[in-house]
């Protein structure tokens, strides 16, 4: 069975700090990893994807087979990236239903 | 760039009546989701629906639970007989099956009261 792991609840960093959310998956194939975003009181935004090996608004995520992880990193975290971050994990045939850890709140002090 | 779009964006109903939760995925989409999220907890899968037909279901979509896509291009959520607990934010997600992730609607918020 798929599982997608983010031990953390709650993050909470000063302006500036570096930023890691962790995510962890259990998947036996070649799964497709997803960060998603939801600032307060939003939808849900796609961030970023592990196949495009993007880096948006700063955030770059590494998929590291052998550990089966895909944390979300950013250098200098900023006020404006307080939300709520979901690591999911999608597998490739069937329906490719989504499979979304419980979530990481994200807050960024002054 | 092509949105979800759900509606209504709040809804009150009381205990026992039965909703309809609307949303119009993206056009070229073919998978289309539907998932909730109890106010401060995760966000749970309900149910997928690809070719006219549910493809996977939770534990949650139960027989209180049904979906439809009567005209092409809505995907509507219908509970039954709401309970409380049914009190939610509903969101509705559309896919290409591709790699590019899923588009997640707005949501709506449903308070059963």
């Amino acid at each position: 069975a798929q599982r997608v792991t983010q031990p953390e609840k709650l993050l909470s960093v000063f302006k500036g700090a570096p930023v890691e959310l962790k995510c962890n998956y259990s998947y036996s194939g070649s799964p497709e990893l997803f960060w998603y975003v939801q600032y307060s009181r939003q939808r849900l935004q796609l961030l970023l994807r592990h196949i495009s090996r993007e880096s948006i608004k700063g955030f770059t995520a590494d998929l590291n087979k052998g550990e089966t992880s895909f944390h979300l990193k950013k250098p200098f975290a900023q006020e404006e990236d307080s939300a709520m971050y979901y690591c999911a994990l999608k597998s490739p045939g069937g329906s490719y239903i989504p499979t979304f850890g419980r979530g990481t709140s994200l807050i960024v002090h002054p | 760039e092509p949105e979800v779009t759900q509606t209504p964006s709040h809804q009150v109903t009381q205990m026992g009546q039965e909703v309809i939760l609307r949303c119009v995925p993206i056009s070229n989409h073919l998978y289309f989701y539907w998932y909730r999220q109890i106010l401060g907890q995760k966000v749970e899968f309900l149910v997928s629906f690809y070719n006219n037909e549910i493809s996977e279901k939770s534990e949650i979509f139960d027989d209180q639970f049904s979906v439809e896509r009567p005209d092409g291009s809505n995907f509507t959520l219908k509970i039954r007989s709401t309970k409380l607990e049914d009190s939610a934010m509903y969101f509705c997600a559309s896919a290409t099956g591709g790699s590019d992730g899923y588009t997640f609607g707005s949501g709506t918020r449903l308070t059963v009261v």
